[in-house]
């Protein structure tokens, strides 16, 4: 199993651009979550899943959409990237909500 | 809803100390409570987690936590530290049935000297 995988590593934008960070997971787990992670803040959930066709929004949702189309993928798309948007993207997947979530490498986003 | 208030953001102990981390949470529901370990330009990984049963709870690399419900706390502890546990741990909690959102506590960075 490859587990949670998250492409790309890294990726720098321009302010206003759009991108789409792409989380996949083997596990036919049914919960997904993408969190951002910044200096002092720990981790902040942005969107969240319980299954294909099933989302919600979580702390800082704002500028972010997702959708789930399938049980293995969760893309996160940022529709015009804005500096504030500067950051570590988790994803994260489990099963059931005594489940411990298990967690992508990350990706590093820089908007200038 | 639930948070979670991690006591120090910063613990600096020497190699082969014994450490403990402090987490405190809030809910109005029963939890489930986890460690997080996150070593350097890596994502995070689970140390431990408690659902229900016995208090004391045992994890990876030597790790344990203790839940103490009358004072909803749920600390990290470790009798002897290795430089190799230099990395930021993060407390999170989760409440029973319903919701499944994760919350975290900011992290603590544990930095083991020799």
């Amino acid at each position: 199993n490859a587990g949670v995988t998250q492409t790309p590593k890294f990726q720098v934008l321009k302010t206003g651009q759009s991108m789409t960070l792409q989380c996949a997971q083997d596990m036919n787990h049914e919960y997904m979550s993408w969190y951002r992670q910044d200096p002092g803040m720990g981790l902040r959930l942005i969107h969240y899943s319980v299954g294909a066709g099933i989302t919600d929004q979580g702390e800082v949702p704002n500028g972010y959409n997702v959708s789930r189309s399938t049980t293995e993928d969760f893309p996160l798309r940022l529709l015009s990237a804005a500096p504030s948007q500067t950051s570590v993207y988790f994803c994260a997947s489990s099963q059931g909500d005594a489940a411990a979530q298990y967690f992508g490498p990350g990706t590093r986003l820089l908007v200038l | 809803a639930q948070s979670v208030t991690q006591l120090d953001s910063q613990v600096p102990v020497f190699e082969e100390a014994p450490v403990e981390l402090r987490c405190n949470y809030s809910s109005s529901v029963s939890v489930y409570l986890f460690w997080y370990v996150q070593y350097p330009n890596q994502g995070l990984q689970l140390l431990l987690k408690y659902l229900s049963g016995s208090t004391l709870v045992k994890g990876i690399n030597g790790f344990e936590a203790e839940f103490n419900k009358s004072q909803t706390s749920f600390h990290l502890r470790k009798p002897s530290v290795h430089i190799s546990d230099t990395a930021e741990y993060f407390c999170a909690v989760r409440g029973w049935g319903g919701s499944e959102k994760l919350v975290f506590g900011k992290g603590t960075k544990l930095t083991v000297n020799p």
